[in-house]
């Protein structure tokens, strides 16, 4: 069955980097796009990045442009999300999510992890 | 970017009810237009893709309508598993972007 997985998550201090992992299984991950989600405390849903199956397009959200970068390894089943110059609002449940349409992007979410936290407090 | 509105925050519904959640977009979505059920300490879960396509696994007590600007989800029959917080979200244009939820609870 689909299954991803996230980790990497964990308490940094404002200003400094973090990177999160998520592993896919049970699906022909090089076929699907991958986007990040995350969800403050007691928030709702900002969607933040998307990369294509290839890797070849990356999507931002404007609140995280320039400091955070997806990126994903096809031979390791592996989507990766570097967070650098952490702030307090950055703080959240980071979820991984697999698109919905093999070998392009619908922005449908179909399959999502149970998430990692996230806190940046000093 | 496209601003997604959600009513009612809360909808307090008995067991065997039906409920009916609203959304509404800033813009036409087309039919671009999912709906994901959360539940507390879990990941959301997709249950309704192109405004009206039940995803994999998903009770036809769940149904969802609309297009352009407005949507709703329709749960027809309320089981004691179904109290949780829905989220609409558009795919019509980037950002992608969601509703703000709408909490079923037991009345």
């Amino acid at each position: 069955q689909v299954q991803v997985v996230e980790s990497g998550g964990g308490v940094v201090q404002p200003g400094r980097s973090l990177r999160l992992s998520c592993e896919a299984s049970g699906f022909t991950f090089n076929t699907h796009g991958m986007h990040w989600v995350r969800q403050a405390p007691g928030k709702g849903l900002e969607w933040v990045a998307v990369i294509w199956y290839d890797g070849k397009n990356k999507s931002y959200a404007d609140s995280v442009k320039g400091r955070f970068t997806i990126s994903r390894d096809n031979s390791k089943n592996t989507l990766s999300l570097q967070m650098n110059s952490l702030r307090a609002e950055d703080a959240a449940v980071y979820y991984c999510a697999r698109d919905a349409l093999q070998y392009d992007i619908s922005g449908a979410l179909d399959y999502w992890g149970q998430g990692s936290l996230v806190t940046v407090s000093s | 970017e496209i601003v997604m509105t959600q009513f009612p925050a809360t909808l307090s519904v008995s067991p065997g009810e039906r409920a009916t959640l609203s959304c509404r977009a800033s813009q036409s979505v087309s039919r671009n237009l999912a709906w994901h059920q959360q539940k507390p300490g879990q990941a959301p879960r997709l249950l309704i893709y192109g405004a009206s396509t039940r995803a994999t696994g998903i009770p036809d007590r769940f149904s969802g309508s609309g297009s352009g600007t407005e949507f709703t989800l329709t749960i027809s029959s309320l089981q004691s598993e179904d109290f949780a917080v829905y989220y609409c979200q558009q795919f019509d244009d980037w950002p992608l972007t969601f509703g703000g939820g709408t909490k079923v609870e037991i009345k």
